[in-house]
């Protein structure tokens, strides 16, 4: 069983639309993070997320909103994307929060036109 | 910014040891080292961490010097589908302020030949 998967695995959209990228872990975590890759490989914490606490990166757009339904769920949500959000997102879990230990989803794809 | 520096790309022949070079000479005294590495397409993937003493698991062993200046990842039996970027973090492992997470830096492209 996978245990922190996303979906979609692909996304290709217009600039300007919303759009919202979900990720699940089975792991029992207590943490869930988004990370984003850009085109140059650099990854970089977006947020965090432990017992409906959100922890944000500064840089990090308003646009973008994570979402928890629950512990085992962090959705993340962009509206009126642009052009410069073309990037791969990750997902990611752990135990608690502060605890370095993460296991990563595979990684959503996104590209805007 | 990151706080390690790591060589930005190493070779290693196939079934051979690949010793990866980290160094983060400003490291804090409550700050742990953790390896992670990420396959082409990937997600990141959790290596090996430690604080002071050496450690050995299922994937590699992680050697720290005395002074906790520097660190070296050995895989021992290097096989092709180790061929990835490896990241050396330094990372307090607590709830400190901040967006929590990982600071990834460039890595290491390590390219194991046949």
């Amino acid at each position: 069983d996978t245990a922190v998967s996303q979906t979609p695995k692909y996304l290709v959209t217009q600039m300007g639309n919303d759009k919202s990228i979900k990720c699940e872990q089975n792991l029992g975590h207590d943490t869930m993070y988004w990370y984003k890759q850009d085109s140059k490989k650099f990854l970089k914490i977006m947020f965090s997320y432990n017992n409906k606490e959100l922890i944000i990166n500064e840089t990090v757009p308003n646009r973008f909103s994570p979402k928890s339904p629950d512990k085992a769920h962090l959705n993340l949500h962009i509206n009126s994307l642009e052009l410069g959000d073309s990037a791969v997102y990750f997902c990611a879990s752990s135990l608690s929060r502060g605890q370095e230990t993460q296991y990563f989803g595979p990684g959503t794809r996104l590209l805007v036109l | 910014d990151a706080k390690t520096t790591q060589p930005p790309s190493m070779d290693c022949a196939e079934g051979r040891a690949a010793n990866l070079p980290c160094n983060h000479s400003t490291i804090s005294g409550n700050e742990y080292v953790y390896w992670y590495r990420q396959i082409h397409s990937q997600g990141p993937q959790y290596i090996i961490h430690g604080l002071k003493n050496n450690e050995t698991n299922e994937m590699a062993s992680l050697i720290i010097t005395e002074d906790r200046k520097s660190s070296t990842l050995i895989l021992p039996h290097a096989t092709l589908r180790d061929t990835a970027v490896y990241y050396c973090i330094v990372s307090a492992n607590d709830s400190g302020g901040g967006a929590d997470g990982l600071t990834f830096g460039k890595g290491t492209h390590l390219i194991i030949q046949p």
